[in-house]
């Protein structure tokens, strides 16, 4: 069946914008993570969703970042007035209630 | 909170030879823990993990043990081919009715293998 997917794959913005990213995660899969890989660093945790329940959001970095995501389907992560250290991978992987997680191919965020 | 530390950082062998990476993680309590495979550009993949109430497990090459007195795991892999070339990721979480499951990932281990 289909894997994770994201869009854009590739985003570059300007200093101060906002920019939305997708996720459609494996279908069934009731658990959603995204995670941040900056260049040559291993994966950070940002935020999940498991059904209906509140969202783990104990990772975001600031209040310039949220996400969300409508039951069990797509979720989006929005960072506002970005900044040039947001530059990085973002990365959204999905599970069935127990794992393993799958990973989407990413979207590569260039803040200029 | 959890944080887990992974040695090498980069790891050249011959093919043919073995390879072991390291873990350690602080958080006595996490109860899961998987390793990923990620070629450049590409998305991180699964290899093999384990959970805690077990100590080694084997999959072809690859093989993980966990000593979890030393809060320490490892990776193995046997007779490297060119395309194990890759950066390895190890991670540690808590899988259970009340956790997250979210992953707490090293800091990567770039693997070269040279034919």
């Amino acid at each position: 069946g289909a894997g994770v997917s994201q869009s854009p794959s590739n985003k570059v913005t300007e200093k101060g914008k906002d920019v939305e990213l997708r996720c459609d995660p494996i279908s069934g899969h009731t658990a959603l993570y995204w995670y941040r890989q900056r260049l040559g660093q291993g994966l950070e945790f940002l935020i999940y969703f498991q059904g209906n329940s509140a969202p783990d959001k104990s990772g975001l970095p600031s209040d310039r970042f949220s996400a969300e995501r409508t039951g069990e389907s797509v979720s989006t992560l929005t960072i506002q007035r970005t900044q040039q250290e947001d530059s990085a991978v973002y990365l959204c992987a999905s599970s069935l209630s127990l794992p393993p997680q799958y990973f989407g191919p990413g979207t590569r965020l260039t803040v200029l | 909170g959890e944080n887990v530390e992974q040695h090498p950082s980069t790891l050249s062998v011959q093919e043919g030879d073995s390879a072991v990476i390291k873990c350690t993680y602080s958080d006595s309590a996490s109860n899961y823990f998987p390793w990923y495979k990620q070629e450049l550009g590409k998305r991180p993949q699964l290899i093999i993990d384990i959970r805690s109430n077990v100590g080694e497990k084997k999959d072809q090459r690859i093989a993980v043990t966990l000593n979890k007195t030393a809060k320490h795991f490892s990776l193995h892999i046997t007779e490297t081919q060119p395309e194990d070339s890759a950066v390895y990721f190890c991670a540690a979480s808590l899988l259970g009715s009340s956790n997250t499951g979210k992953l707490i990932f090293g800091q990567g281990t770039t693997l070269q293998v040279k034919p």
